[in-house]
């Protein structure tokens, strides 16, 4: 599949402070998703963007969808304890050679300390 | 609804064992897909059915490895025999239409291989 660069790897911050992580791909993406995955658990859908421009909020946490459709971004305002783990983006690409699944990048791990 | 039920959580086997991992997905969801989450690779996908019929198993590492979806309800992923590099996390998802709408992640199985 494509592949997606996420960056950055990794985020030592403390509460209270806003966070932002992002997403690029060489090639266009239809659908952009956010998942975020917590240890020993599988990722959880936190946010979908469908549309070039599109930002969508889910409480804390906004996301858009990069108008070239090969980024995304993800801010997490406001961060707490809980916030801890890995942020996962996943994209749909227009290729209709690469068929139906989605890629993932390497995941951003997220450490807050109180 | 229960989620994806993955089973067993944990596997510890011997190098040359047959293993096989189990995978329920959502009532209703068409497309069910097997990824693989290692430190240095990431989630990388394996194979994904839609409809029960595999539909890309380029992403299987080698012969090894195969997966069976004999109905909706029910997959099984097998490797025969293990080998200690096919430790890893092995996550099943399951989607409706084309994975637009986000994938459901089971718990994922803990497979180590001794």
């Amino acid at each position: 599949g494509q592949q997606l660069n996420q960056s950055p790897q990794s985020m030592f911050i403390q509460e209270g402070e806003d966070v932002s992580m992002n997403c690029t791909s060489s090639s266009i993406f239809n659908t952009w998703l956010w998942y975020k995955q917590e240890p020993g658990e599988g990722p959880v859908l936190l946010i979908a963007l469908y549309k070039a421009g599109e930002l969508t909020s889910n409480g804390r946490l906004t996301a858009q969808f990069g108008i070239t459709r090969k980024d995304s971004f993800l801010n997490i305002s406001a961060s707490i304890p809980s916030d801890v783990g890995i942020y996962f983006c996943a994209g749909l690409p227009s290729n209709s050679n690469s068929g139906y699944a989605l890629n993932f990048g390497k995941g951003t791990s997220l450490l807050v300390t109180p | 609804d229960a989620g994806v039920i993955q089973s067993p959580r944990h596997e510890v086997t011997e190098m040359g064992q047959e293993v096989t991992l189990r995978c329920k997905p959502i009532s209703g969801h068409d497309y069910l897909f097997w990824y693989r989450q290692t430190m240095m690779r990431g989630l990388e996908l394996l194979i994904y059915f839609n409809n029960n019929v595999p539909i890309d198993d380029s992403g299987m590492p080698e012969d090894r490895f195969s997966a069976k979806m004999p109905n909706a309800s029910f997959s099984t992923l097998k490797i025969q025999p293990s080998e200690p590099r096919d430790s890893a996390v092995y996550f099943c998802a399951s989607s409706l239409a084309r994975g637009m709408f986000g994938y459901t992640f089971g718990s994922g199985t803990r497979l180590t291989v001794v």
